[in-house]
């Protein structure tokens, strides 16, 4: 059973930094490429990020394009999201997907003073 | 990058009625990569459809996707009670990939 958990939300204040995980299990994931989605309360779905299968080609939203960073661990079974200098406007819930069958249950990241 | 309008943005329908939902594309979307996705509060998004017509392992065939190019729709033939929620369109040929705003079916 393909499983995905998110992992490392939590308040943060702004121009904070924060490391989001997703552990996976169930599949090779190795062999898959790997997204960040998120979501505003009350919002929509937004993608932030993807990254390639062996982690060297990857790619962003103009908005976090600068300050975040996606990688993976494929020893570990884990994809990462390096989340600096934080906005208001980052507070979401953030998902990681396999593309797009597969969903994690969701962090909630808030930044807040 | 692709824009994608969902319309209308809420529904108000009964249990047992036909739904239509619409999602409309910038431009082409490529090779129909065009999904549709569930979400009820506090959950994540579930798969529906693929492909523009796939339908996902485990979804009903009530649940019905159609189109291509930039015209793509979403239909449920006959509305249960747990339908009553959120639907996304996406399209995922192309970087970034986007999803629309969201269509909203309620209960009447």
């Amino acid at each position: 059973e393909v499983q995905l958990v998110e992992s490392g939300g939590g308040l943060v204040q702004p121009g904070g930094s924060l490391r989001l995980s997703c552990a996976a299990s169930g599949f090779t994931f190795s062999s898959y490429w790997m997204h960040w989605v998120r979501q505003a309360p009350g919002k929509g779905l937004v993608w932030v990020s993807r990254i390639n299968s062996d982690g060297s080609s990857t790619s962003y939203a103009d908005s976090v394009k600068g300050r975040f960073t996606i990688s993976r661990d494929n020893a570990k079974n884990t994809l990462y999201l390096q989340m600096n200098s934080l906005r208001a406007e980052d507070t979401a819930v953030y998902y990681c997907a396999l593309p797009w069958h597969y969903w994690g249950q969701g962090t909630l990241v808030t930044v807040s003073s | 990058e692709i824009v994608l309008t969902q319309s209308p943005g809420t529904l108000s329908l009964s249990p047992g009625e036909r739904v239509t939902l619409s999602c409309r594309a910038s431009q082409s979307v490529s090779s129909s990569y065009l999904a549709w996705y569930q979400q009820k509060p506090g959950q994540a998004p579930r798969l529906l459809i693929s492909g523009a017509s796939s339908r996902a392992t485990g979804i009903p065939d009530r649940f019905s996707g159609s189109g291509s190019g930039t015209d793509f729709t979403l239909t449920i033939s006959r509305l249960e009670p747990e339908d009553f929620a959120v639907y996304y369109c996406q399209q995922y040929g192309s970087s970034p990939e986007t999803f629309g705003q969201g269509t909203k079916v309620e209960i009447k």
